[in-house]
């Protein structure tokens, strides 16, 4: 079974410019998460998608920060402006269903913005 | 609010040495635990999880847990440690007011094995 594909891996902007990360959760996972993990931190939530539909995104900068999944299958978030405190690792996990079920986790974007 | 500490920041360990990695929790109700391990340039990976029955968890790769509620706590244990266990641990608590699914995160926790 294929894992959580995240692309790219690597990206390096410059303040105010604007990225794109990309998720594929495994097939059939229902949920998908965006988690943003500073080094030295462990990672915190953005954004919940049940299906299509968003069911947290409290911790999101809503100001920047916009993330969709427009056929309920892969997702997008997305940074514009970029500030430098958004270099971090940008991970997405998924899972089956939407109460404890196990995420798995895909290998991250880690974003460095200068 | 709920939250999760880990301790330790930093810990070394001999190969073949015990090993116990602290967590502690803060959280309402009855808690879902976690603990997921982060290699190098790699995404988190599932050690094991507690959600209710037997405190005494057992996980991948030798790796158990023991829930101890009067002392919030998420201990992680292996009898013994070899070089590859060497990555940064990730203690968690699954917390939403609707079960969601989302988890908070302790900081983590390096674990350095020496050979």
């Amino acid at each position: 079974e294929a894992g959580v594909a995240q692309s790219p891996r690597y990206k390096i902007i410059e303040k105010r410019q604007s990225v794109a990360f990309w998720c594929n959760p495994i097939s059939g996972h229902a949920t998908l998460y965006w988690y943003q993990q500073i080094l030295g931190q462990g990672p915190k939530l953005l954004i919940q998608f049940q299906n299509n539909g968003v069911v947290d995104d409290s911790q999101l900068p809503k100001d920047r920060f916009s993330a969709e999944r427009l056929k309920g299958v892969d997702s997008t978030l997305k940074i514009q402006p970029a500030k430098l405190e958004d270099s971090a690792v940008y991970l997405c996990a998924s899972s089956s269903g939407r109460y404890q079920e196990t995420q798995y986790f895909g290998p991250g974007t880690r974003l460095l913005v200068l | 609010a709920q939250s999760v500490t880990q301790p330790d920041i930093h810990i070394t360990v001999s190969e073949g040495a015990s090993l116990e990695l602290r967590c502690n929790y803060s959280y309402g109700a009855t808690p879902y635990l976690f603990w997921y391990v982060q290699s190098p340039g790699q995404g988190l990976q599932l050690l094991l999880k507690y959600f209710s029955g037997d405190t005494l968890v057992q996980g991948i790769k030798g790796f158990e847990a023991e829930f101890k509620r009067s002392q919030s706590s998420f201990n992680l244990r292996k009898p013994s440690v070899h070089w590859s266990d060497a990555a940064e641990y990730f203690c968690a608590v699954g917390a939403g007011s609707s079960n969601t699914g989302k988890l908070i995160f302790g900081q983590g926790t390096t674990l350095q094995v020496k050979p």
